[in-house]
């Protein structure tokens, strides 16, 4: 059963901490992306990545960076956690040739609370 | 810029009800309107549509695409509690999709 596997489904971190979040997908696709979920606001884009070692910023991608070193795994980096990124996030990956023409599959989701 | 607008953002209804969501878009090189269910977790895929007019059927639920008018409207037919989630529409494009707000739904028995 193809996957896209998210390594935490809940997290509490402390304010100031440095956060990684782990996505990895095993379909073989070329993007990946990562968005947080928060109540009255939708989904929104923090960044994606098209190709190893790629990356493009989304719509928020303040006070995150992200890591793609492999195909399959994609990295979300909180450097200094702080409480306004208490969220939850998802990662989802598709194939390169056209994320209208497939859609996405997504992960199950990380329910960080930053403290 | 894109957006995805969904109509209404919540809607409480009794089980057995009809409902109506509605979706409409400004995406760039559209290929295609998604329609997601969210539950407690990751949103599931329920339907992708890609040509106006051909509506998309799977048991209660069915959607369909108007590319003129740039909307969409998904219908959930005698509504059960199980079908109490957040239902998603997003537009997709060439390299990313585009996602509404969400629209919650709640079915009471």
């Amino acid at each position: 059963d193809v996957k896209v596997t998210q390594s935490s489904r809940y997290l509490v971190k402390r304010t100031g901490e440095k956060v990684f979040l782990e996505c990895v997908q095993d379909m073989d696709h070329e993007n990946m992306f990562w968005y947080r979920q928060d109540p009255g606001l939708g989904l929104r884009l923090i960044y994606f990545s098209y190709d190893v070692k790629m990356k493009e910023k989304g719509d928020i991608p303040e006070g995150y960076s992200v890591s793609r070193e492999k195909k399959e795994r994609f990295s979300l980096i909180l450097e200094s956690a702080s409480t306004n990124q208490t969220s939850m996030y998802l990662c989802a990956s598709s194939f390169s040739w056209g994320a209208g023409d497939y859609g996405y599959t997504f992960g199950s989701g990380t329910r960080l609370t930053v403290v | 810029e894109d957006k995805v607008v969904q109509s209404p953002l919540s809607l409480v209804v009794h089980e057995g009800d009809t409902v109506t969501l509605n979706c409409s878009y400004e995406v760039t090189n559209f290929r295609s309107l998604l329609w997601y269910k969210q539950e407690k977790k990751a949103p599931t895929f329920l339907f992708m549509l890609t040509s106006s007019g051909i509506e998309k059927k799977s048991g209660r639920l069915s959607s369909i695409l108007d590319k003129k008018e740039l909307f969409s409207i998904l219908n959930i037919t005698a509504t059960q509690t199980g079908d109490s989630a957040v239902y998603l529409c997003a537009g997709g494009g060439s390299e990313k999709l585009v996602f509404g707000k969400g629209m919650k739904l709640t079915v009471n028995p």
